[in-house]
């Protein structure tokens, strides 16, 4: 049974720093791995979806790539605003399967 | 426009009561899901349903009963309210299960037992 791990729980950066966030999987067997943000009160914002042939996919300041065979997974944000505090949520499907699992998410603040 | 839009936002009610949360797609997907993100903010799939049959019924007790009258809609209805069921309840919907395909939720859908 796939198991989605994220480290750090909960990260502070001071604006205008570029960070990193890392997801790890234990079940290689992806479809592929899903990037959201979820702001307090609201629901999730998909952000990047990775397919499993796929080493990194980019929009605008984020990017994120996939490494399969080590089960790891990083978003990176460059030049963090404060408009980037949310949590973040990396989520994997896996093969033949419809649906995500989540992981527990790293909720960020950006301090101004 | 609203993609997926699921309602009430927010519902607080009593122990032993049911309850129904809508939910609505107009993004023509073919499946929808019900997930359930509890007080440790994990969120786990609940069930799918692909053009309105039910391909995933995780470990779900059976005071828990998704409908969907159509592609467009799956309904979730609550029997029986217990404490434990209060928690946010995200409904999705995404093309047909084909690896490419972003996932869309709705907002959510607060239910608090008392």
């Amino acid at each position: 049974k796939q198991e989605v791990t994220q480290i750090p729980a909960a990260l502070s950066v001071p604006e205008g720093e570029n960070l990193v966030l890392n997801c790890s999987f234990t079940d290689s067997a992806i479809y592929n791995l899903q990037w959201f943000r979820q702001d307090p009160g609201k629901g999730l914002t998909s952000l990047l979806l990775i397919q499993s042939s796929q080493r990194e996919q980019t929009s605008g300041r984020l990017n994120a790539s996939l490494d399969k065979s080590s089960g790891r997974s990083t978003l990176y944000i460059a030049a963090s605003q404060p408009g980037d505090s949310a949590t973040y949520l990396c989520a994997t499907r896996g093969a033949g399967s419809y649906q995500l699992t989540f992981g527990k998410g790293t909720k960020l603040s950006v301090i101004p | 426009d609203t993609a997926v839009s699921q309602t009430p936002k927010y519902l607080v009610t009593q122990m032993g009561n049911d309850k129904s949360i809508k939910c609505e797609q107009n993004l023509g997907h073919d499946t929808m899901y019900w997930y359930k993100q509890d007080s440790k903010k994990f969120l786990k799939i609940m069930f799918s349903y692909n053009n309105k049959e039910l391909i995933i019924n995780e470990t779900v007790p059976n005071r828990f009963s998704p409908k969907s009258p159509d592609k467009a809609h799956l309904n979730l209805h609550i029997n029986s309210l217990e404490l434990g069921d209060s928690a946010v309840y995200f409904c999705a919907s995404s093309e047909i299960w084909d690896s490419g395909n972003t996932i869309y939720f709705g907002e959510g859908s607060w239910l608090t037992v008392v």
